[in-house]
């Protein structure tokens, strides 16, 4: 079974653009989280949706960010404009809701570089 | 304060031998779930093993074994018999609640680099 995609892997960009992420969570599962993960902060929740409806995005840092998710199989995150402080690798997640665990499954991450 | 807690930055460890990785955490649910992760150099978080808050013994997966001490509020990996692929970062993480939504607290990792 595929796990989590996400592309692009890597993504160099300079400040002012457009940026913008995309995620494919694994088949059956309603629960799609988007993560950044830095030096600084290390890995925090931005966002995440349950059956395409965002139900918390408390940890958006700010306007830039925006989140969507048009159908089951697909998620963005999108950046406007993009600043240096950005650079990050954002890690999508997805969930299964039913059974005791509730393992959050990760993507392999994209790689921001905004210079 | 923080809710998850891994005091070791970095750590050897000789191939073939064992290795505990510290986790502590911080909760007033009495309903939570704890989880390893495994990100190797290549970026990707790869789940380990999970504990229950109201599970009676400590989850084991393979190599993968969690020392699960809920009085202390303590969840420590151990890695057995380890291997130069086991060379990563490792994070602990938790959910505070039942609910399939609830966010994951990570910790700030460790670093293992497993020696031959």
């Amino acid at each position: 079974d595929a796990g989590v995609i996400q592309s692009p892997r890597h993504e160099v960009t300079e400040m002012g653009q457009e940026v913008t992420l995309r995620c494919k969570p694994i088949s059956g599962h309603d629960y799609l989280f988007w993560y950044r993960q830095t030096m600084m902060r290390g890995l925090e929740l931005l966002i995440y949706f349950n059956n395409n409806v965002p139900i918390d995005d408390s940890g958006m840092p700010e306007d830039r960010f925006s989140a969507k998710m048009p159908n089951a199989s697909f998620s963005t995150l999108k950046i406007q404009p993009s600043e240096p402080r950005d650079s990050a690798v954002y890690f999508c997640a997805s969930s299964f809701p039913r059974g005791p665990r509730l393992v959050q499954f990760f993507g392999p991450g994209t790689r921001l570089t905004v210079l | 304060a923080q809710k998850i807690t891994q005091t070791q930055p970095g750590m050897f460890v000789q191939e073939k031998e064992a290795v505990t990785l510290d986790c502590t955490y911080d909760t007033s649910d009495p309903s939570y779930g704890l989880f390893w992760y495994k990100q190797p150099s290549s970026g990707e978080m790869i789940f380990l093993i999970y504990q229950g808050s109201y599970d009676q013994q400590n989850a084991t997966e393979g190599r993968y074994s969690l020392n699960f001490q809920k009085a202390r509020k303590s969840a420590n990996l151990v890695i057995s018999a380890s291997q130069l692929g086991d060379s990563a970062m490792y994070f602990c993480a938790m959910r505070e609640g039942l609910a399939a939504g609830n966010k994951l607290t990570f910790g700030g990792g460790t670093r293992v680099l497993v020696k031959p």
